[in-house]
């Protein structure tokens, strides 16, 4: 089972220009979350998507868009990066409140 | 203040000792609670989860709840060295639909 897949494993963009990030999940989860993590931070929600449709910002959504393609696909975009966005991105997803979220493997963006 | 905290560590012990991991928390509405554990390089993998105040045990670990001084603890027994990961907190509310993560504490356990 493939579970939360994210795409790019790894990507260094220079300040300014865009990208998409993809994560893709095989659970038919409802819900799916982007989350950043750097040193000392933990892991801080960016956006959230709470059923197909829908979606909400989170602790740090300044910089960051978006989109719920369908029940498992859930893209987070990045329209002109700066170095602070260097970080390294998770995207999970949970089918409900009382049930774990399911993580990815990470894209570890550097932006120059 | 942050909502869920958690000392950063290292924690470094021997193979074989028992590991206490703590974390507090500030908002009475968070009435679920979990346990991650993230290895270097991958994404964070539940590792247990609570609802009650009270003990929970799961082999080697035991997750420990008392929402009256709304404090978290995680005991690892017997440590091994493939323990050795960052272990992340998250509480998480009734119907609620986000998790709030603590800063995570890094276990070395030493062969």
């Amino acid at each position: 089972n493939a579970g939360v897949t994210q795409t790019p494993k790894f990507q260094v963009l220079k300040t300014g220009q865009s990208m998409t990030l993809q994560c893709a999940q095989d659970m038919n989860h409802n819900s799916m979350y982007w989350y950043r993590q750097d040193p000392g931070m933990g892991l801080r929600l960016i956006y959230y998507s709470a059923s197909e449709g829908t979606t909400d910002k989170g602790e740090v959504p300044n910089g960051y868009n978006v989109s719920r393609l369908n029940k498992r696909e859930f893209s987070l975009r990045l329209e002109s990066a700066a170095p602070s966005q260097t970080s390294v991105y998770f995207c999970a997803s949970m089918r409900d409140f009382d049930q774990p979220q399911h993580f990815g493997d990470g894209t570890r963006l550097s932006i120059l | 203040q942050k909502e869920v905290e958690q000392d950063p560590g290292p924690l470094s012990v021997p193979e074989g000792a028992i590991v206490s991991l703590n974390c507090t928390y500030s908002n009475s509405a968070f009435q679920y609670f979990m346990w991650y554990r993230q290895y270097s390089r991958k994404g964070p993998e539940l590792l247990m989860y609570t609802y009650s105040s009270g003990n929970k045990e799961d082999g080697r670990f035991t997750a420990q709840v008392d929402k009256s001084s709304k404090y978290i603890s995680l005991f690892i027994r017997d440590s091994q060295p493939s323990d050795s990961a960052t272990y992340l907190c998250a509480p998480i509310k009734a119907a609620g639909n986000k998790l709030t993560f603590g800063g995570g504490t890094r276990v070395l356990v030493k062969p």
